[in-house]
């Protein structure tokens, strides 16, 4: 199957800060998403990119699709607890990477 | 609300044991996924229907495991003769949209003992 590779493996912020993350394959994509998954829960689309150069904004997140199709990256801005989860990428819907674990200290 | 529901959310059993687990949809959807996801990594593909005929497997997919979509609503994965090796979350998704967005259930949590 195809790999994608998330870093960091997981983060701890203090509440307010920035986030980044990014997600790297071997192979080109033709659409990226990015998912948040709470315990217990299934994942929960945030975001979908479609196009290569594209940069998408849904609310304080904000995601782009790289311009060589094998690259991701999500931003939050100003983090809240709630943003307490693992952020996953999926490249062509189907392949999933291996998740980032971010923890917002309050 | 994804519109996906999962029966059971969890389930403990002995090894060798057959479980099934089952995907219902709030409404019609003609595209229903299963996928499987150990501790620490991301959902795994395992299987594809458009409406009732199963049209992709994955390797993963062993003939222990068996999909249905009998009326092209909901879904059954059953494992049979399961090993410790099972125990994973298995999640049920719907493809949405013109880019086939998937939308998963609350997932099914397999504890084999």
């Amino acid at each position: 199957g195809q790999q994608l590779n998330q870093s960091p493996q997981s983060m701890f912020i203090q509440e307010g800060e920035d986030v980044s993350m990014n997600c790297t394959s071997s192979s080109i994509f033709n659409t990226w998403l990015w998912y948040k998954q709470d315990p217990g829960e299934g994942p929960v689309l945030l975001i979908a990119l479609y196009k290569a150069g594209e940069l998408t904004s849904n609310g304080r997140l904000t995601a782009q699709f790289g311009i060589t199709r094998k690259d991701s990256f999500l931003n939050i801005s100003a983090s809240i607890p709630s943003d307490v989860g693992i952020y996953f990428c999926s490249g062509n819907q189907f392949y999933f990477g291996t998740g980032t674990s971010l923890t917002v200290i309050p | 609300d994804t519109g996906v529901s999962q029966d059971p959310r969890h389930k403990i059993t002995k090894r060798g044991q057959n479980v099934t687990f089952r995907c219902d949809p709030i409404s019609e959807h003609n595209r229903l996924y299963w996928y499987r996801q150990t501790l620490g990594q991301g959902p795994e593909f395992l299987t594809y229907f458009q409406n009732e005929a199963q049209l992709e497997k994955s390797r993963l997919l062993s003939d222990r495991f068996s999909a249905e979509r009998p009326k092209g609503s909901f879904s059954t994965l059953e494992i049979q003769r399961t090993e410790q090796g099972d125990s994973a979350m298995y999640l049920c998704a719907l493809g949405i949209g013109l880019y086939n967005e998937q939308f998963f259930g609350p997932g099914t949590r397999l504890t084999v003992l």
